[in-house]
């Protein structure tokens, strides 16, 4: 059964920082992994996908990495911004309608 | 504009009382599906409906109900028998290939849901 985790659940930094959050999955045969944006009391913002036959998506100042031999994808915020403060969720399909997120992780970002 | 809405943004429920909550895309998807995210447990899959007048039980259907007679529209109701519906809902439609890109899961804005 596909399990997701994501660490830390919270985490606190200055403006300007590069910063990497995780998600870690423990069945390697997923067909994508998804990254998603949640703002306080709202939907989820689909952020990068990264297919299994790929490595790394990046979009502006994101960036993910897919490592599905370990069992890990990492999202990087290059210059963080008071603006990216959300709550950041991972979530891997390991079947057509399969989708299992993490808990995500609560980002704030100080100015 | 391509979406989800969800409809309304909170609701409120008495003890024995079904509520519905309404869930419509004009993305042209087939898949549909309602999640439940209570603070720190993530989210957790209701039903999912992969076809017009069909869908499935997620990981926790007990207490909640579906119905999929159009392609558009993928309505919730919450019954009596959920004796804990106080979460976040939200819906979810997918497109198995956009693009080449396989799966891909757009969300609505999401209902909040309260016990009176």
């Amino acid at each position: 059964k596909q399990e997701v985790t994501q660490i830390p659940a919270a985490l606190s930094v200055p403006e300007g920082e590069n910063l990497v959050l995780n998600c870690s999955f423990t069945d390697s045969a997923i067909y994508n992994l998804q990254w998603f944006r949640q703002d306080p009391g709202k939907g989820l913002t689909s952020l990068l996908l990264i297919q299994s036959s790929q490595r790394e998506q990046t979009s502006g100042r994101l960036n993910a990495s897919l490592d599905k031999s370990s069992g890990r994808s990492t999202l990087y915020i290059a210059a963080s911004q008071p603006g990216d403060s959300a709550t950041y969720l991972c979530a891997a399909t390991s079947g057509t309608y399969k989708y299992i997120f993490g808990t995500g992780t609560r980002l704030k970002v100080l100015a | 504009d391509g979406g989800i809405t969800q409809s309304p943004k909170y609701l409120f429920r008495k003890e024995g009382q079904n509520v519905t909550l309404s869930c419509e895309q004009n993305l042209n998807h087939d898949a549909m599906y309602w999640y439940r995210q209570d603070p720190g447990q993530g989210l957790r899959l209701i039903y999912y409906s992969q076809i017009v007048n069909d869908f499935q039980k997620g990981d926790i259907a007990e207490g909640y109900s579906v119905s999929r007679e159009k392609k558009e529209s993928f309505p919730l109701t919450v019954t009596s028998a959920q004796k804990n519906p106080t979460a976040f809902y939200l819906c979810a439609s997918s497109i198995e290939k956009q693009g080449g890109v396989r799966n891909i899961q757009y969300f609505g804005a999401g209902t909040r849901l309260s016990v009176l």
